[in-house]
């Protein structure tokens, strides 16, 4: 079993729709939860990060951790063309800078 | 600001020889952190680096081994290459006082085992 576990998809929404997507993880000791945008042949562009459980909203991105599931969410808001690229979900156990991904979801945003 | 830079972009080898990678980190970060990254899978934490030495490594052989320099540059050396170090390699950096989990990450540099 990976220690973090996320649907590759691909998803496919209508633009303005809202997105969800999520991780699982395995590891009770995973403290920070990140979330990067990765577009084709680039490097992973870092979205939002949290610290334990709770909430964070960023403009039309909100983040959620609920430590107890040992899951966490990426929610996109009106959604658009632009947003099409594959999120990467990221966690760590502690101040150590080493980073567990999900294998990643490829989303696709249409006219 | 600059941000992480890496060389070269691209890369062809043949299996067995040695490949070195380049990253320079954004400006004012002390750490260099280093992942390998399959086609379709997230990316693997390698190893990091800060303070001119090894502090976290992941689950890679001896092949891999890197090194840091005083002005914070890193660099990544990959021995007896193997088909499957195909990937793309992808390099981060951080700045401890504010946290290493904040990673910045360059482009990347995308190498082909033949």
């Amino acid at each position: 079993q990976k220690e973090v576990e996320q649907d590759p998809g691909p998803l496919s929404v209508p633009e303005g729709a809202i997105v969800s997507l999520n991780c699982t993880y395995s590891n009770s000791a995973f403290q920070y939860f990140m979330w990067y945008r990765q577009y084709s042949r680039k490097g992973p562009e870092l979205l939002m990060y949290t610290y334990s459980s709770g909430n964070k909203e960023d403009g039309r991105f909100t983040a959620q951790v609920d430590k107890s599931s040992k899951y966490i969410s990426l929610f996109i808001r009106d959604s658009q063309p632009s947003d099409s690229a594959t999120y990467l979900c990221a966690m760590s156990e502690g101040n150590t800078g080493k980073l567990i991904f999900g294998q990643g979801t490829t989303l696709q945003v249409k006219p | 600001d600059a941000g992480v830079t890496q060389s070269p972009t691209h890369l062809i080898k043949t299996r067995g020889q040695q490949v070195t990678l380049r990253c320079s980190p954004k400006s004012g970060h002390d750490t260099v952190s280093w992942y390998q990254q399959a086609l379709g899978q997230g990316p693997q934490f390698i190893f990091q680096y800060y303070e001119e030495e090894e502090r976290q490594r992941g689950n890679f052989p001896d092949r891999f081994s890197g090194h840091q320099f005083p002005n914070y540059s890193s660099e990544l050396n990959v021995n007896a290459l193997l088909l499957g170090d195909s990937a793309l390699y992808l390099c981060a950096s951080s700045l401890v006082a504010s946290g290493r989990e904040t990673q910045y990450f360059g482009p990347g540099t995308r190498l082909l085992v033949l």
